[in-house]
């Protein structure tokens, strides 16, 4: 059973260029979460989404990025006109029902974003 | 809002040394705690969680107790392999507002085991 599918793994922009970053999430798994990891912090929610729903974007900076997680296809976050801020590791997360105490969060590489 | 904090690093150990990552947390209402390991290159793993003050999360040879009254989640090792290399994280899991998949996580730990 193949894991948390992200790509690409390394992907370099110039300020100003669109970002996209992908996810596959483990088979049977319906649930879908971003995370960031800014250079020397912890990983911080951004979005949480489930089949054609966004349920929980509270994490997600207003301008700039949107999230989708389509009936077919892979999870996409997206980041217009990038700055060198958006500079980042960025994780997606899977679970087969809403995670929380005793449903577990299964995490793929990461896609390490590199604003030029 | 919920937050953790967790011991600073790097670490460096011999290997067979003994191993304490502090983590101390703060939260509403009662967390779940986890301790999430990343390997050089890859995605992170949960290692150990602990659902209700007095638990004892474990995993191979890894273990981590649920304190509440010092809101602490300290994870340890009897004797630590090079292959225990890697990224350590403590995370939490809220319990209120019904938000409880959100993840908080520690800055993480580098442990480096030398043979």
């Amino acid at each position: 059973n193949a894991g948390v599918m992200q790509n690409p793994r390394h992907l370099v922009r110039r300020r100003g260029q669109e970002a996209r970053l992908r996810c596959s999430p483990m088979k049977g798994h319906s649930h879908v979460y971003w995370y960031r990891q800014l250079p020397e912090e912890g990983l911080k929610f951004m979005v949480y989404l489930q089949k054609e729903n966004i349920i929980d974007e509270s994490g997600m900076p207003k301008e700039r990025f949107s999230a989708e997680f389509p009936k077919e296809g892979p999870s996409i976050l997206r980041i217009q006109q990038v700055v060198r801020g958006d500079s980042a590791a960025y994780f997606c997360a899977s679970s087969p029902r809403v995670a929380g105490g005793q449903e577990t969060q299964y995490f793929g590489p990461g896609t390490r974003l590199l604003v030029l | 809002g919920d937050s953790v904090t967790q011991m600073e690093g790097p670490v460096t150990l011999s290997e067979e040394a003994f191993l304490t990552i502090n983590c101390t947390y703060t939260a509403t209402g009662y967390p779940s705690l986890f301790w999430y390991v990343q390997y050089p290159g890859e995605g992170l793993q949960l290692l150990l969680k602990a659902t209700k003050a007095d638990d004892k999360g474990s995993n191979k040879g890894f273990e981590a107790t649920y304190r509440k009254e010092t809101t602490s989640f300290h994870l340890e090792k009897g004797s630590v392999q090079v292959s225990d290399s890697a990224v350590y994280f403590c995370a939490l899991s809220g319990r209120s507002g019904g938000s409880n998949y959100k993840l908080t996580f520690g800055k993480g730990t580098l442990l480096t085991v030398n043979p």
